[in-house]
């Protein structure tokens, strides 16, 4: 099993681009979250989904939509690129609330 | 509302020492408390977790933690380092549906 996947590893915007994140799950995991990870400052919930269809927002959703219209896929969209969205995502899935099993990250530079 | 304090951002030993790595809660309910660890340049793994039952908790790499009610604190224990130990690691709550992160505490570890 691949577990979390998450694509692209590392990317570059300019400020203004928009761009999605993807995330892949084939665990059949109900629940998927996404993470940011600042310096210094732990991982903060961007939004979360508890399955097909159903999404919420975490703490710090500004800048940032998702959708789920399927159990694998929890897609991240940048619409307009800030510096402040600088980071490294994280994308984590679990079974209902139980333990999560995160990616590997996306490294996102906008300059 | 629940949160984790992790005290002392960055924790040196020597190999073969004691780890000892703070983790303090709050919760208005009986917390569900996990640490994870981290490599450079990829996600979260799960070390171990507190749900309910006994209190000390034995996780993976030989790594254990204490549930102390009274005194709020999950901290996490090694009796011997080793290099491969060095790594970042993160004390987390459960939230409803998500995890609550502390900011992380940097464990090196010298030879």
């Amino acid at each position: 099993n691949a577990g979390v996947t998450q694509t692209p590893k590392f990317r570059i915007l300019k400020i203004g681009q928009s761009m999605t994140l993807q995330c892949a799950q084939d665990m059949n995991h109900n629940y998927m979250y996404w993470y940011r990870q600042d310096p210094g400052m732990g991982l903060k919930l961007i939004y979360y989904s508890v399955g097909a269809g159903i999404t919420d927002k975490g703490e710090v959703p500004n800048g940032y939509n998702v959708s789920r219209s399927t159990t694998e896929d929890f897609p991240l969209r940048l619409e307009l690129a800030a510096p402040s969205q600088t980071s490294v995502y994280f994308c984590a899935s679990s079974l209902g609330e139980a333990s999560q099993h995160f990616g590997d990250g996306t490294r996102l530079s906008i300059l | 509302a629940q949160s984790v304090t992790q005290l002392g951002s960055h924790v040196s030993v020597s190999e073969g020492a004691l780890v000892l790595l703070r983790c303090n809660y709050s919760s208005s309910v009986p917390p569900y408390l996990f640490w994870y660890v981290q490599y450079p340049n990829q996600g979260l793994q799960l070390l171990l977790k507190y749900t309910t039952g006994a209190t000390l908790v034995k996780g993976i790499n030989g790594f254990e933690a204490e549930f102390k009610k009274s005194e709020t604190s999950f901290h996490l224990t090694k009796p011997s380092a080793h290099m491969s130990d060095a790594a970042e690691y993160f004390c987390a709550v459960e939230a409803g549906t998500a995890l609550i992160f502390g900011k992380g505490t940097t464990l090196s570890v010298s030879s």
